[in-house]
Order: structure tokens, then sequence, then C-alpha cells
């Protein structure tokens, strides 16, 4: 069984203040990939972040930041200093071998950042 | 990156029109992929194609019948649907089924 969970459905922020989207998943493989994509109102999905499930290596991108915890099966995503452009609804996605490493998307985080 | 393009960009159409949305990707990938959105449910995969060849049917309706000539154009025919067919409609292509997939901006359809 698969599954992603986003409990946070909506988030709102004012300007520079930083905000965490969690992301909690189940599987029983070994070989996994986490996935972030962004989808602001225009529609389309962005690609953001993949992290295998052998690489625990937090990652650092300019404002984002991911943290991977495997124990915890959680694989947050922070924006730091956010910004009215960061406004958009945010996936969690998660692909694994025995699903043929189809995508299984999260619900979703509406992040609206307020100038 | 717009490496994959969707037309068009909206739709509305009838039940009993027929109608064909569009995806190319200009990444140079074997796979492709239609998803669809509706609101407030998650992104539900309807179809997968690799090397031109479909692999995934999501126990999609006949109502939507896929197409790929190629690898780097897919389409989705549409022909007599329903009201609840209305969303949005993605296409993805990743290099190979294991690899990241890469989004078009999306069909947004209605059906009246």
């Amino acid at each position: 069984a698969q599954k992603v969970t986003q409990a946070q459905t909506e988030i709102s922020v004012v300007e520079k203040e930083d905000v965490t989207l969690d992301c909690v998943y189940e599987t029983r493989d070994t070989t996994y990939y986490l996935f972030w994509y962004k989808q602001p109102p225009s529609g389309e999905l962005v690609f953001l972040i993949r992290r295998n499930s052998f690489d625990e290596q937090n990652e650092i991108s300019g404002r984002y930041s991911w943290n991977f915890q495997k124990s915890t099966s959680s694989f947050n995503f922070t924006i730091t200093a956010s910004q009215v452009v960061d406004s958009a609804v945010y996936f969690c996605a998660l692909s694994q071998v025995s699903n043929d490493y189809k995508l299984s998307f999260g619900a979703g985080t509406t992040v609206t950042v307020r100038a | 990156e717009t490496g994959v393009t969707q037309t068009p960009r909206h739709l509305v159409m009838g039940m009993t029109n027929k109608k064909s949305l569009k995806c190319e990707q200009h990444l140079g990938h074997n796979a492709m992929y239609w998803y669809k959105q509706s609101a407030k449910k998650p992104l539900e995969l309807m179809f997968v194609y690799n090397f031109k060849e479909q692999t995934e049917n999501n126990s999609v309706p006949s109502r939507f019948s896929p197409e790929c000539p190629n690898s780097s154009h897919l389409f989705l025919h549409l022909h007599t649907l329903q009201p609840e067919d209305s969303a949005l409609y993605l296409c993805a292509s990743s290099l190979t089924t294991t690899d990241t997939q890469y989004f078009g901006p999306g069909t947004r359809l209605t059906v009246l």
C-alpha cells in the first residue's frame, strides 16, 4: 500500500514569515522516491525536488529547504522568508518500485502569502 | 522549463461534442502521461505511454481515448463527455518511466 498525507489543507502567512509544509508517506518498499511540486494559479505543476529513499541528507535551494526523515516517514518542506510569489498549491508525491514508479500525490497544501 | 506544451489551454464543450487535447514535449523524453485534476481531489493518473506504447489505463471510461503517434506527441480525444468530466487535464513527460515527470500547463475543460 502507498499513501501520501498532507495534513495541512491551507496555510496563510504574512510576507517574510517562514512556512513549513508537512508530508507523511506510507510504503513497504525500500526503494522509493519522494517529490515536491508547486502549482501556481496558472495550473502548471512545477517540479521542485526529488529524493531517493537512500539519501536522507537535507537539502537547501535558495529559500527552499527539505527535511527527509525515514524514521518518521516524513519529507517536510520549508519556505524561508516567504514572498507573495510563493502563493500556490504544493504537492508531495511518492513513487516506488512496487507501483512501477507511478506518482501518488498527496491532497496538496494551499499556501497564501499576504503582503 | 517550458518543455511541455498543451493546447488548448481552455475548452468548453457540450456533451455531444467531439474534441481533442494536444500535448507536445520538447525534452527528448520517452514516456508521456495524462492526469485529471478535479476540484477537491488528488491528481488522478489516467494513461501512461512508454515509447509510444500504452502501458497504463487507470480504468478510464471509453469516452476518453488517448493517442500517441510518437514519443513527442500525446492526444486525448474526447466524445460524449459528462459534466463531471470538467477538470484540469495535465500532461507530463519523463525520460523513462522511473524518472522525474515534468508537467505542462494543463487544459481547463468545462463540459456543459
